[in-house]
Parts: structure tokens; sequence; C-alpha cells
């Protein structure tokens, strides 16, 4: 079975601090994207970056990185220079493979609370 | 560009009352489209997904039903809402059978009282 988990139900960080949000992953698949998604107050689902399984470089989009280990199955967000904009919830998300079409399934989320 | 339209915001419903949602895409052809519902504080769970028009796969027995009667629409329904269909839905669309990401509409507050 594919599945997604988060196991930081609540994170906190200083502003202009860094910090990392663990996802762990389970397939049998070798080639996918791994998301992450962030939910502000306002919920609306935005996406974070992506990261291409066949890629070994790990993907950066301006302060948002990951650490893509695939022979582990992780996939972890580092968020450097915290901003209080940063405060929302954190959802990794995976395509699960089969049927008609890939559907995206979501970790249970990580909500990180940025402190001034 | 594209878009993703979906509404109402928000919506308070009496118990047994029927429920209709819709979602539209613009800017793209032939989307994938899908609702999901978002419990208070948790992760989402994928109800229906649709690869095209009239094709619609439900992901987990409930009270609701979904329909796609043009490309780009994606309508949610209910014929007697539940106490326990209140929620946060949202609606996402995706290009292609591949590992593309998702896109998100802003969401609809659903209250059943």
């Amino acid at each position: 079975a594919q599945t997604v988990t988060q196991s930081q139900p609540e994170m906190s960080v200083q502003e202009a601090e860094t910090v990392t949000l663990s996802c762990t992953y389970d397939t049998s698949e070798n080639n996918y994207y791994l998301f992450w998604y962030k939910q502000p107050p306002s919920r609306q689902m935005i996406l974070v970056i992506r990261q291409e399984a066949y890629k070994q470089q790990n993907a950066t989009e301006n302060r948002f990185s990951v650490n893509f280990q695939k022979a582990a199955k992780s996939f972890s967000l580092k968020i450097s220079d915290s901003q209080l904009g940063d405060t929302a919830m954190y959802f990794c998300a995976f395509p699960r493979i089969g049927g008609a079409t890939n559907k995206l399934i979501f970790g249970t989320g990580t909500l990180l609370a940025v402190q001034p | 560009s594209q878009t993703i339209h979906q509404w109402p915001a928000t919506l308070v419903q009496p118990v047994g009352s029927p429920l209709s949602l819709e979602c539209t895409v613009e800017g793209t052809s032939n989307p994938n489209l899908y609702w999901y519902r978002q419990a208070a504080g948790r992760g989402l769970q994928l109800l229906f997904y649709s690869v095209g028009i009239g094709q619609i796969s439900s992901e987990v027995p409930q009270n609701l039903s979904a329909s796609r009667p043009q490309d780009r629409q994606f309508i949610l329904s209910s014929k007697k809402l539940l106490l326990s269909d209140s929620g946060f839905y949202l609606c996402a669309w995706s290009m292609g059978q591949g590992f593309s990401e998702a896109f998100f509409g802003q969401g609809t507050r659903l209250t059943v009282v």
C-alpha cells in the first residue's frame, strides 16, 4: 500500500530561524513525484515544492528546500529564514499509482507556528 | 493561465437538505478533477475523482455523489445531508495521467445543523 506519514503534528520556530518538517512514505514504484503543500489560515492549498524521484538533486524554491532520501523513503522540507507568513499547516503529498489516474494522497499534516 | 473556481465559500445547511457544490476550471482542457474533504485539523481525504465527462470514481462509500456534466465542471451533491457531512471541501485539478501536482480551489466550508 502507498502511504504518507508525517510524525510531527505541531512545530514551532522563531522568526528568521530554520525548521525542518519530516515526511516518510511507502511505495514500490521507482519513478514518482513528491510534493509539499502549505495551507495557511485561509485554508487555500498552495503548492510549495515538488521533487522528482529520478532526480538526485534536491529541489529548492527560494527559502524552501527538500532533503530527499529515496532509499530511506524520506522527504523532509526545510524552511530557512522563517517568516511569520510561513505559519500554516504543511502537508506532504504523494501520488497513489494505479487506476485511471494518479491520485494525490496526503499526510496528516504538521502545524507550523512561526514565533516573532 | 489556468484557474479554478469553487463556490460557495461558506454554506450552512439543515440536516436532510440537499447539497450542490460546484467547481469549474479555466484555461485547460480535459483535466483530471478531484473532490477532497478535510475534517477540522485533519488531513485531506479523497472523495471522488474524474478523468473525463461522465466518468466518476468514488474513493469511499458515503452520502455524497459527484458528477461531471462538462469537461471543466465538477459538482458534488447530496440528496439528504447528514451531520457527519460537515467539513471543508476542496476541489482540485491536475493534468494527464502522470505525476502531476494538483491545484486547488479555495474550498467550501460546509456546516450541517
